[in-house]
């Protein structure tokens, strides 16, 4: 069966810190994608980064990169240079080739001043 | 580019009451989606649609939640009635469709917040 784990419930960090949000998988089918969303307290759910099955190169948009590692089926959310605007919780999900997601259950982030 | 519009924020009913919530697509986009968020949880899908045809609606409890997508534009979504339960966020999200994953991004709106009393 088709699964995104999240270990880590909650996270604290400096501000300006580096982050890493951890990301597992497990699905049986070779092609897939790997994506990301924040969620921050007011409700809506941003889209942030993705990464296809196939891609070679890990995915980058501004101060996230995907850490994808194919044979480990694991695919890191890394947040570089952390603001206090990063704070929110942060989803991790699989969309399979009925371009459905499969949620992880998410990682609260809290960035300290 | 406008983004995917919910309405209401938030809605406040007793149970067994109906409620329904509305939700308007980024313009050109085929596919919608609607989702039940419970607190601490990631979303669940309800219902899948292409334009305006039901693609998954194996989730959704179809003796209380009912959906549709007349036009293949904006969506409605009924709980009639409401249990305790179905407190939650509801969250609608819309793609472009088509081949690869880049046009499949699903971007979503504000959500409702629904409080069943």
């Amino acid at each position: 069966a088709q699964k995104i784990t999240q270990t880590q419930p909650g996270m604290f960090v400096q501000e300006k810190e580096a982050v890493t949000l951890d990301c597992t998988y497990d699905t049986s089918d070779p092609s897939y994608g790997l994506f990301w969303y924040k969620q921050p307290s007011s409700g809506e759910m941003i889209f942030l980064i993705y990464q296809g099955s196939y891609d070679q190169q890990n995915a980058t948009e501004g101060r996230y990169s995907l850490n994808f590692q194919k044979a480990r089926k694991s695919a890191n959310l890394v947040i570089s240079a952390s603001q206090l605007g990063d704070s929110a919780m942060y989803f991790c999900a699989m969309m399979d080739s009925n371009y459905q997601l499969i949620w992880g259950a998410g990682t609260k982030l809290i960035i300290k001043p | 580019e406008a983004g995917v519009a919910q309405s209401p924020r938030y809605k406040i009913i007793e149970k067994r009451q109906s409620v329904a919530f509305w939700c308007n697509p980024i313009s050109g986009h085929a596919t919608l989606y609607w989702y039940q968020q419970i607190l601490g949880q990631g979303p669940k899908l309800l219902i899948q649609f292409q334009n305006n045809g039901v693609v998954d609606d194996s989730q959704l409890p179809k003796d209380r939640f009912s959906a549709e997508r007349l036009k293949g534009v904006d969506s409605t979504l009924k709980i009639q009635p409401a249990k305790l339960e179905d407190s939650a966020v509801y969250l609608c999200a819309s793609s472009l469709a088509g081949g690869g994953w880049a046009k499949n991004i699903q971007y979503f709106g504000a959500g409702t917040r629904l409080s069943v009393l």
